[in-house]
């Protein structure tokens, strides 16, 4: 089952925050997120595997609530590098497949 | 990082041939691939599931006469697109699973962009 992203686009200046959301109707075995490029194949970020969990990776970070249903990526004092489409992609308990969101398209203006 | 690489990145061809894309993990073994279509600004679709040693697992709606894959090594897995039509022209993306420690990663290849003319 596709997971829901919202926003489904976000624009910001440089050095602003930036929160996108991926929920499920179903408790997950894992959360993926990933960011790609306009003609290019999406980059893993993080992936996310416990109720609770949350992650860093320099300025961008991710949760994963206590039910496994939803998770956010933060991006915080956004830089223009951070311009792209963010999927998330989730792994249902028992389903070895990872199903991507519609995506959020986030730019960032200098 | 793990690396993936995808051959040919561009593909042209007429209509009604086949196109074999392929898929390589480079740097680890990967039992598991996968294989995804991608529209322009949509998601990315996953076609099918890709096992060593296995026949692959296709999606719903997804033709396996016409969408042949083939893992015949941990480190390689092919699409072959017969009996190409424009519709399916898209960008075709693989990505391989890497296990690290109790986890695991799922790696990109760059894509192919299909164009059938």
């Amino acid at each position: 089952q596709q997971p829901v992203q919202s926003p489904q686009a976000v624009i910001l200046r440089e050095g602003e925050d930036a929160v996108i959301n991926c929920s499920s109707s179903k408790a997950l075995y894992s959360v993926h997120w990933y960011r790609q490029k306009h003609g290019e194949a999406p980059v893993f970020l993080m992936i996310l595997l416990k109720g609770g969990e949350q992650k860093g990776h320099e300025k961008i970070s991710a949760s994963f609530n206590e039910k496994k249903q939803q998770s956010s990526l933060y991006l915080t004092a956004s830089q223009l590098s951070y311009s792209g489409t963010y999927f998330c992609g989730t792994e249902e308990i028992g389903d070895d497949k990872i199903i991507f969101g519609k995506g959020t398209r986030l730019h960032i203006l200098p | 990082g793990a690396v993936v690489s995808q051959h040919p990145s561009r593909v042209i061809c007429k209509s009604g041939t086949s196109v074999k894309i392929e898929c390589r993990s480079l740097d680890f073994q990967a039992t598991t691939m996968f294989w995804y279509r991608q529209f322009p600004k949509q998601s990315l679709m996953l076609m099918a599931t890709s096992n060593e040693g296995s026949k692959a697992t296709y999606e719903q709606g997804v033709e396996k006469d016409k969408f042949l894959i083939n893992h015949a090594s941990l480190t390689l897995s092919t699409l072959t697109v017969t009996s190409a039509h424009p519709e399916d022209s898209s960008f075709y993306i693989c990505s391989a699973k890497k296990l690290a420690g109790s986890s695991y990663e799922q790696y990109f290849g760059p894509g192919t962009r299909l164009t059938v003319t």
